[in-house]
This record gives structure tokens, sequence and C-alpha cells, in this order.
């Protein structure tokens, strides 16, 4: 079945490294991808996404790399800062995201910024 | 905050009861769906809605049943035959492709 690869896991970096995480998936077909931003307790938010017709999109700190050919996206965020800790999520859509706009999620990595 | 909304906050279920979880948005969406959170995993899909009426299974379906009766609302029943219920459960709508969820529920069990 379709599946989406996580890692790493857990990530600790100081305050003003860059942080990356990276995700691969398994559906060809997959053309959406989007990450969201966890709290502790909390709803995941999105915080930004890409479609499988551009290779990088940037919002200020954070921006998101596509390689449809390797099959892999990741997630960059620059300048860190302490409330940038969080889990963070990717997920690509399963078969095109246009036929159900189902989802599948990675397993998530947990993002601590050191102050 | 995001139109949808889940209730309870917290909910407890006892051996061999069912248990309801509420979802409800105001978004207008015709997507919704139902996601279990692990400690340590991602979020697996247990059932979608794309049209009122109509709901199909995801993932992890065994032991939950939803209903569809009207566009604003898809609560997830919890039956007793979901042997480990224990985990956050997330309601999502989608429009264009962006999923909204509410703040979960977390479910124990006593």
């Amino acid at each position: 079945g379709e599946n989406v690869e996580q890692h790493p896991s857990t990530l600790s970096v100081q305050e003003g490294d860059s942080a990356v995480i990276k995700c691969t998936y398994s559906d060809s077909a997959s053309n959406y991808f989007p990450w969201y931003k966890q709290e502790l307790g909390k709803r995941p938010q999105l915080i930004i996404d890409i479609r499988s017709n551009v290779g990088e999109k940037k919002d200020q700190r954070i921006a998101v790399t596509l390689n449809k050919t390797a099959k892999h996206f990741s997630l960059h965020i620059t300048e860190t800062q302490p409330e940038d800790s969080a889990v963070y999520f990717c997920a690509a859509s399963i078969g095109s995201s246009s036929n159900t706009g189902k989802l599948i999620f990675g397993q998530g990595t947990t993002l601590q910024v050191k102050p | 905050d995001g139109g949808i909304t889940q209730s309870p906050k917290y909910l407890f279920r006892k051996e061999g009861q069912n248990v309801t979880l509420s979802c409800e948005q105001n978004l207008n969406h015709d997507a919704m769906y139902w996601y279990r959170q692990d400690p340590g995993q991602g979020l697996r899909l247990i059932y979608y809605s794309q049209i009122v009426n109509d709901f199909q299974k995801g993932d992890i379906a065994e032991g939950y049943s939803v209903s569809r009766e009207k566009k604003e609302s898809f609560p997830l029943t919890v039956t007793s035959a979901q042997k480990n219920p224990t985990a956050f459960y997330l309601c999502a709508s989608t429009r264009q492709n962006i999923q909204y969820f509410g703040a979960g529920t977390r479910l124990s069990v006593l």
C-alpha cells in the first residue's frame, strides 16, 4: 500500500541554526504534499504545502523542496527559534489529490530548538 | 478557530462500552475525516466521507463506526470491538485539498 517515510524522528538544534526534515513517498500519482506543525496537545496546523508542478516553495523562514523523480520532499527551517519546537508531519496525497482529498502522513519529527 | 468543533475534549470508556465522539464543522466543506494519533506515530485514517450519506473505510476502521446524516456533522463511535481505543482522535474537513483539523478528543480506558 501507499507509504510515507519521515526522518529523523527527533531533531535537536541550537537557536539560529537550520533544521531539515525529509520524507519519501511511494505513490507515484501523489501530487500534493503538505507539512503540518503540531504543538503539544494541540491540533495540527498547515505551515506550507507544495504541488507536483513546482520544485520549491518558500514562506519566510520555511521552505519545501520536491523531487518527483526520486519521490522525496523536504522541509527546511532557517534561523530556528524556540517557538519552532513542535512535532512536524509531512503528508502526501493518495493518488491525485483531486480524487478524494485523502492524505497519508509520515510518522512525525519532534523538533527541539535549544535557546 | 478553524470552524471545526470536536467534543468532548476528554472521554473515558469503560470495558464493553460504546462511546461517540462528536465532530461538527461550519465551513461548508463536503469531505470530512477521522484520524487516530498514537504517541510516536503519524495520523492514521479511520473513516472518511466525501458527501452526505456516504462514507468509506480508512486504514484502521475495525472497531469503529461513523454516520454522515448532515453535511455539518460526522460523529465517530468507538465500539466495544476496539480493544485498544486509548489515543488522541482528530477530525478534519477539506477544502481545495487543504485539511483543517479540530482540537481533538483524548480517549482513555477506565
